[in-house]
């Protein structure tokens, strides 16, 4: 069974920094793209990017680019998403999904991560 | 970058009713359209791909059509669990942009 599992919520203050990951299981971590996908309270879904796990390709929404890091750990197959500096704005929920071996949907999605910027 | 236009969005229907979403790319996609529902609380669901696709699993009440610049998905029978916002996604060269969402309620 593919299974994409999240790490836990988060509090924060602004400028601090935050790593969450995503731990898929279930299927050949390296051979498919994954995505991460922003939600922001009470809004739509906004696509940050998108990492290969197999050779760390990456690739980045122009909203997020210099705003987030993607990145991937195969060996523990596991993706992240990591600020430097915190703002406020970066209050939302954070989804993982897998695409699709044909990449151009999301087929499997993680159960979320909660991020809470407050001072 | 390409920008994707949904509408309605919100909708309110009654049990049984059909309903009709419509998404608008601002340039040509070929078929590389596709469907989410997510509830309350959830995670998206992935219900159709490829424009007019039936993910596995999903009820065939769901259908969708269109290629090019207009799309549509339809829901033939509305039912109480059918409740969610829906979203539209399309896939360019791995650059990816949802539509602004529909919000399903029931009258």
């Amino acid at each position: 069974e593919v299974q994409l599992v999240q790490s836990g919520a988060e509090v924060k203050k602004p400028g601090e920094s935050l790593k969450i990951s995503c731990k898929g299981s279930g299927y050949s971590f390296t051979s498919y793209w994954i995505a991460w996908v922003r939600q922001m309270p009470g809004k739509g879904l906004e696509w940050m990017g998108i990492i290969y796990p197999g050779d760390s390709d990456t690739r980045y929404s122009p909203s997020f680019q210099g705003q987030v890091t993607i990145s991937a750990d195969k060996s523990i197959s596991t993706a992240y998403v990591q600020w430097s500096s915190l703002k406020a704005s970066d209050t939302a929920m954070y989804y993982c999904a897998r695409a699709s071996a044909v990449v151009d949907y999301f087929d499997y999605w993680g159960q979320g991560t909660l991020v809470t910027v407050a001072s | 970058d390409i920008q994707m236009t949904q509408s309605p969005s919100s909708l309110s229907a009654a049990v049984g009713d059909r309903v009709t979403i419509t998404c608008q790319a601002s340039q040509d996609i070929s078929n590389y359209l596709n469907w989410y529902q997510q509830k309350p609380g959830k995670a998206p669901n992935l219900l159709i791909y490829a424009a007019s696709n039936l993910e596995t699993g999903v009820p065939s009440r769901f259908s969708g059509s269109g290629s090019g610049t207009d799309f549509t998905f339809t829901i033939s029978s509305l039912q109480p669990e059918d409740i969610a916002t829906y979203y539209c996604q399309q896939y360019d060269n791995l650059m990816y942009t949802f539509g602004q969402g529909t919000k399903l309620e029931i009258k």
